[in-house]
């Protein structure tokens, strides 16, 4: 069973509209990443949260933003959605930095 | 040049067999380098860390080779459950550990 749960499962949103996923890491990961993974590609990397901080960011617009929380929650925010946001967005949480990472199951967003 | 290359595959090999990935990376600052297994519709799960002494757990050998720039994933004995996509990951720090993940190498493993 995964200790990182994610929330919602599913999504259809409209272009344009905003959309916030959320993410509960497990106790004492202080360190969660957020990607987004296209069917038949690998997860590309958003960015990460260290103690709260971002603390590296991927290829992304600064429309996708996020937060992480004191309990090991965190949440990416889409703002402006596009059509070729739709995808499998995963949430990952390690015990630290350099660490291997334990997946959420994701939450998979449809912009129509 | 991706800075993670896998063949995507798919690898088809019949049960019992032994069958091996590479994966390449292109930077040489990279730290930490891990394989996943990801099933169909579900999420990436660890599947071992790569050390630079090689490593093995149960029917699975990983190496890790800094000159030429690639880790590999040994599977022996291939199980019908093996059948998934593995995922290559390398981690570059400098302070902020930055994961990425290649595309995935597509293992079907037939009886």
């Amino acid at each position: 069973e995964t200790g990182v749960t994610q929330s919602p499962t599913h999504l259809i949103k409209t272009r344009g509209q905003q959309v916030t996923l959320r993410c509960s890491s497990q106790s004492g990961h202080n360190t969660v990443s957020w990607y987004q993974q296209a069917l038949g590609q690998g997860p590309q990397f958003i960015f990460q949260y260290y103690r709260e901080e971002e603390n590296g960011r991927g290829n992304f617009p600064p429309r996708f933003s996020g937060l992480q929380f004191p309990n090991y929650s965190s949440e990416l925010n889409v703002n402006a959605l596009e059509l070729d946001d739709s995808a499998l967005y995963l949430c990952a949480s390690s015990v630290d930095r350099g660490s291997g990472y334990t997946f959420g199951s994701g939450t998979r967003l449809t912009v129509v | 040049r991706k800075e993670v290359e896998q063949d995507p595959g798919p690898f088809n090999v019949p049960e019992g067999a032994t069958v091996a990935f590479n994966c390449t990376y292109s930077n040489s600052a990279s730290q930490s380098f891990f394989w996943y297994r990801q099933d169909c519709r579900k999420e990436p799960k660890l599947l071992m860390s790569v050390y630079s002494s090689g490593n093995e757990d149960g029917r699975f050998t990983a190496q890790l080779n800094r000159a030429s720039q690639y880790i590999s994933l040994l599977i022996r004995d291939s199980k019908l459950s093996d059948s998934a996509t593995y995922l290559c990951v390398v981690m570059r720090s400098g302070g902020s550990y930055i994961p990425t993940f290649g595309r995935g190498t597509s293992l079907i493993v037939h009886p």
